[in-house]
């Protein structure tokens, strides 16, 4: 089975703070996703990877970046924690752009005080 | 207006009966629709993926695709205590990206 690991179930940080949510996949899935998910907004794409080194913004990049130095390893950064920012965050990836299928990572919930 | 909408539930239904969730998407070239149910507390697991126009069905799961009135539905037959979740309607709007836009969801609860 496809095993997408986060770093961090729960998380606190505070207003200012630099922080980093990490996701590994272990089966060599080319797509990597980051979403964020709050109650009434649904899901919502923050930035996207199909390939090392390689990035594209989603629906709400502001406030956010991300590194993938590695196939395997897709970094999320809020490069100034804002308290707007607490909300659980998902990752996700995909074999590839053909095969849609998405397996999501348990999860970090953030909070920022 | 949304570019992918639920009925925003809670849908009540007793056990046994058949669970209608509905969704409808804005006009985009859109070629890839797929289901996920999300128990509270855990993420999103795929459980049906549809490509094509018309009915398929996978066990209790029915996906049903309508791309003329823009909307997509999954039934759930024999519906069960365990099938109480959050269910999100995803849209592709291009095989080739990957991506994913998702609607609210709507939240379940089969009542024994």
């Amino acid at each position: 089975d496809v095993k997408v690991t986060q770093s961090s179930r729960y998380l606190v940080k505070r207003t200012g703070e630099k922080v980093f949510l990490e996701c590994v996949q272990d089966m060599d899935h080319e797509n990597m996703f980051w979403y964020r998910q709050d109650p009434g907004l649904g899901l919502r794409l923050i930035y996207f990877s199909y390939d090392v080194k390689m990035k594209e913004k989603g629906d709400i990049p502001e406030g956010y970046s991300v590194s993938r130095e590695k196939k395997e390893r897709f970094s999320l950064i809020l490069e100034s924690a804002s308290t707007n920012q607490t909300s659980m965050y998902l990752c996700a990836s995909s074999l590839d752009r053909v095969t849609e299928k998405l397996f999501f990572g348990s999860g970090t919930q953030l909070s920022v005080l | 207006q949304k570019e992918v909408e639920q009925n925003s539930g809670p849908l009540s239904v007793p056990e046994g009966a058949i669970a209608s969730l509905n969704c409808t998407y804005s006009d985009r070239v859109s070629q890839s629709f797929f289901w996920y149910r999300q128990y509270s507390g855990k993420s999103p697991e795929l459980i049906m993926s549809i490509y094509s126009n018309g009915d398929k069905e996978d066990g209790r799961f029915t996906a049903q695709l309508n791309k003329a009135s823009q909307y997509v539905s999954l039934l759930i037959r024999d519906s069960q205590p365990s099938d109480s979740a959050t269910y999100l309607c995803a849209v592709n709007w291009n095989t080739n990206a990957g991506k994913s836009t998702f609607g609210d969801g709507t939240t379940l609860t089969v009542k024994p």
